[in-house]
């Protein structure tokens, strides 16, 4: 089975410019979270999202968006770029929503601010 | 953010020795924990997880122990190899929705 898949992998961006990374849940896996990575803040959760709906987000301005589709493929956008976007950004899957379930990350994409 | 940002801690383990990172969870309705281990380049990599109602839990070469009292978790690594060396995390959830991780402990296996 395919694991979670995540493109682009690499991205420069510059400052004000919008961007959309994508990503694909393993086979079956319903269940969609994004996460940035930085040096400084760790791995914070930014949102997950099952069967289309947003069911939490983190602590993230508005910005930062996404959504799912009916394939569970899901996308995330972060508009009017800072600085500070740069970060790895992951995605994990798992097949439910609200259940003590593991989730798997995928390789992530790496976003360079300039 | 709800994970804290951190310079990563550091444990360096002779090639062949055990290894043990430990990790302190916050909320202590926290029922379910996963160790993740991430090479440089890689997102994290599933390595073994524990419910609340366990104390401890084994995997090939890896063990998990939880200390609820203390609200304590820690990974072992049995005869360590220059392929474990990786950053690790721990997740803690309560069930319903988000993970929260830890800020890491680097291992460097020396040869």
């Amino acid at each position: 089975k395919a694991g979670v898949t995540q493109t682009p992998r690499y991205l420069i961006k510059t400052r004000g410019q919008q961007v959309t990374l994508s990503c694909s849940p393993i086979s079956g896996h319903r269940s969609v979270s994004w996460y940035q990575q930085t040096p400084g803040q760790g791995l914070q959760f930014l949102f997950e999202y099952f069967s289309e709906t947003q069911r939490n987000k983190g602590n993230f301005p508005g910005r930062f968006s996404g959504r799912q589709f009916s394939n569970s493929r899901s996308e995330m956008n972060v508009s009017t770029l800072e600085l500070g976007d740069s970060a790895l950004y992951l995605c994990a899957s798992k097949p439910l929503a609200g259940k003590q379930e593991t989730q798997y990350f995928g390789p992530g994409t790496r976003l360079l601010v300039l | 953010g709800e994970s804290v940002g951190l310079h990563l801690p550091t444990l360096s383990v002779q090639e062949g020795d055990n290894s043990i990172i430990n990790c302190a969870y916050s909320n202590s309705a926290s029922d379910y924990f996963i160790w993740y281990k991430q090479e440089s380049g890689k997102g994290p990599q599933f390595i073994i997880d524990i419910r609340s109602n366990m104390d401890k839990r084994q995997g090939q070469r890896v063990t998990v122990l939880l200390n609820k009292t203390v609200k304590h978790l820690s990974l072992q690594i049995a005869a360590t190899q220059p392929g474990d060396s990786a950053v690790y995390f721990c997740a803690e959830t309560s069930g319903t929705y988000k993970y929260i991780f830890g800020t890491g402990t680097r291992l460097k296996v020396l040869a």
